[in-house]
């Protein structure tokens, strides 16, 4: 069974500094993963994917991503925090097996302080 | 830019009642999709739809119909509205095959059954 886990239910840093929001899963076989974003009050955004290749994943407003096959981790990463980067995000994997399922983790809230 | 239109931002209904949740969007998508998103839960799948009226249940069907007449429009329907059913629903979109993750979001509706 597929399954995704956010340990941490709440991120907090300080403008400029790096960040970091934990994602690790566990499928049969190799997995298609991805994160999405929900600012207050709106929908989830997609943010960016890993399918095959490059262990660096890049994505939208500067977030980048990296697999680790050893680990089962797909970490979400910013170099440099904005206030605005606070919101809820959310770790997701599908199996490359086939199937339409994409499996959501519980969400991890990031607060970022000026 | 692709829009899925959820019809109400905010909805009240009483138990028992019929509630329908309509979403529309205007990208030609094939995949369409109806989560609802609870706290410490994340996002779970309740159906899917990959085409005009085709649809698969997800992980949380009971309680739940779908209808798809149209490829733009994917309604969800409680049948009888139960307080257990109060929550975040939100619709989502992608184009591609049956495998292709959900990429586009609504706005979501927050429905409270009292």
């Amino acid at each position: 069974a597929q399954s995704v886990a956010q340990p941490e239910d709440q991120v907090n840093v300080a403008e400029g500094n790096p960040l970091t929001v934990k994602c690790t899963y566990s499928v049969s076989g190799n997995p298609y993963l991805f994160w999405y974003v929900q600012y207050p009050n709106r929908g989830l955004q997609f943010l960016l994917k890993y399918i095959t290749g490059d262990n660096l994943v890049k994505g939208s407003y500067g977030f980048e991503a990296e697999f680790n096959k050893s680990q089962t981790s797909f970490h979400l990463k910013k170099p440099s925090a904005l206030v605005s980067d606070s919101a809820l995000y959310f770790c997701a994997v599908r199996a490359n097996t086939g199937g339409f399922k994409t499996i959501f983790g519980a969400g991890t809230r990031l607060f970022v302080k000026a | 830019d692709v829009k899925v239109t959820q019809s109400s931002r905010y909805l009240v209904k009483r138990t028992g009642e019929k509630v329908f949740l309509e979403c529309v969007q205007d990208m030609d998508h094939e995949n369409m999709f109806w989560y609802r998103q609870d706290p410490g839960l994340g996002l779970r799948l309740i159906y899917f739809s990959y085409d005009v009226k085709m649809k698969e249940k997800g992980d949380i069907p009971e309680g739940y119909s779908v209808s798809r007449e149209k490829k733009e429009r994917f309604s969800l329907i409680l049948e009888s509205a139960s307080t257990n059913q109060t929550s975040m629903y939100l619709c989502a979109s992608s184009l591609g095959t049956r495998e292709t993750p959900p990429l586009h979001f609504g706005n979501g509706t927050r429905l409270t059954v009292t």
